[in-house]
């Protein structure tokens, strides 16, 4: 198994501005992925986050609003750019091999 | 394009029911099928992974079965307790990449 960790844990933002989260996971893990979960929505991929490539965005998704780095095998950021009240979100990450592991999730309040 | 659904939106049960949760997936070609648990302000919690190639998984209370030739498949919950109070989401592993997709949950809620 693998346990993932992620900062912060919940944050509140001004809109027109960017929030960076990070994802940390205790072992290495080939794939590793970010999700958004939407007030009272289930989970939507937004990119699987490639180690030493560009992340694959998922339709919906661009890298100018959802830039990810991924510069090793136990570590992934995601940025929330120019955010606005609709990123308002749970932002999760997962990352393991053919069972697939979470984060706690950020909580993201954009004002 | 794989789509999952999750049947019953929400659940409310007393406590000590044997109970069934319920989920179909469109695409029957998988990789395999992942149950999720997900507390309010949580993240997931993976319960039972189940590979393409097998029917089901147990663990303690749960049994979770998988007929991919009908895209279904069913998570059972053995005299349910309070704690089990949760959203229970089903996410399908198409290829080996490993992203998922998920269902809309099942939101249970066992009553003592």
């Amino acid at each position: 198994s693998a346990v993932i960790s992620q900062k912060p844990s919940r944050d509140i933002c001004q809109r027109g501005t960017s929030l960076t989260i990070q994802c940390q996971v205790d072992s290495q893990v080939t794939m590793m992925f970010w999700y958004r979960q939407q007030p009272g929505q289930s989970l939507t991929l937004i990119a699987t986050a490639n180690q030493g490539s560009e992340a694959t965005y998922e339709s919906g998704f661009v890298i100018d609003k959802f830039p990810i780095s991924r510069p090793n095998l136990t570590f992934s950021t995601l940025t929330v750019s120019n955010m606005s009240p609709e990123d308002s979100s749970i932002y999760l990450c997962s990352g393991g091999g053919h069972e697939q592991f979470f984060g706690p999730g950020t909580r993201l309040t954009v004002l | 394009k794989q789509e999952v659904t999750q049947i019953p939106a929400a659940l409310s049960v007393p406590e000590g029911e044997n109970l069934v949760l319920n989920c179909s997936f469109t695409d029957s070609a998988i990789y395999n099928l992942q149950w999720f648990r997900q507390d309010p302000g949580k993240g997931l919690t993976s319960l039972l992974l189940i590979q393409s190639s097998q029917r089901e998984q147990t663990s303690g209370r749960l049994n979770a079965s998988l007929d991919k030739s009908s895209g279904r498949s069913t998570l059972y919950i053995a005299a349910s307790q309070p704690g089990d109070s949760a959203t229970y989401l089903c996410a399908v592993n198409n290829n080996a990449g490993n992203m998922l997709t998920f269902g809309g949950g099942t939101r249970l809620m066992v009553k003592p």
